[in-house]
């Protein structure tokens, strides 16, 4: 059972670019989760979705877009990076909604962008 | 306004000695109570949970939790720390109203543990 698996680990971006960080679950999670983690500054919801075909805005969708078209997958899009979206970005799911049974991350994805 | 604070940004404490890292929580609903543990370059580990019943919670790696509904506290302690321990500790909650889709996060406390 692999949880939740994030690709690629690292990344290096140019000022920009674009790119799509891909995470897949296999616990037939409903509800999945983007975060970008900086120092100090905790965890960050970009977007989440309730279920396949729904998505939805967090505390800073800004730069992002997402898409759920299956119940496993869940990518975030970066168009035109900026050095702003350097970060670690973690994806999440849960089977009750986070509220309630609490998540299952990945091992993230370290951005930088130069 | 929702909101979890974790009022110790960094501790450091010995090898061997007890912990106790503290989160408050500012929630209008009955609160899911969460700690994660994340180990430098990894994602977030669920440690433990409180939904209902007895206070006192149990978890992995040793840590338990004491939810104190009166002082909207729940502190997470271990009482023997191991060199493994180190690691950045977040207190996060939810629940089952309206916005139960996500969790509400503190900051996180860095904890370092001294041979």
């Amino acid at each position: 059972n692999a949880g939740v698996t994030q690709t690629p680990k690292f990344r290096i971006l140019k000022i920009g670019q674009s790119m799509t960080l891909q995470c897949t679950q296999d616990m037939n999670h409903n509800y999945m989760y983007w975060y970008r983690q900086d120092p100090g500054m905790g965890l960050k919801l970009i977007y989440y979705s309730v279920g396949a075909g729904i998505t939805d805005k967090g505390e800073v969708p800004n730069g992002y877009n997402v898409s759920r078209s299956t119940t496993e997958d869940f990518p975030l899009r970066l168009e035109l990076a900026a050095p702003s979206q350097t970060s670690v970005y973690f994806c999440a799911s849960s089977h009750t909604g986070g509220g309630t049974g609490g998540y299952t991350f990945g091992s993230g994805t370290r951005l930088t962008v130069v | 306004a929702q909101s979890v604070t974790q009022p110790d940004i960094h501790i450091t404490v010995s090898e061997g000695a007890s912990l106790e890292l503290r989160c408050n929580y500012s929630y209008g609903a009955t609160p899911y109570l969460f700690w994660y543990v994340q180990s430098p370059g990894q994602g977030l580990q669920l440690l433990l949970k409180y939904f209902s019943g007895d206070t006192l919670v149990q978890g992995i790696k040793g840590f338990e939790a004491e939810f104190k509904r009166s002082q909207s506290s729940f502190n997470l302690r271990k009482p023997s720390v191991h060199w493994s321990d180190a690691a950045e500790y977040f207190c996060a909650v939810g629940s089952e109203g309206g916005n139960n889709r996500k969790l509400i996060w503190g900051l996180g406390t860095s904890l370092a543990v001294n041979p």
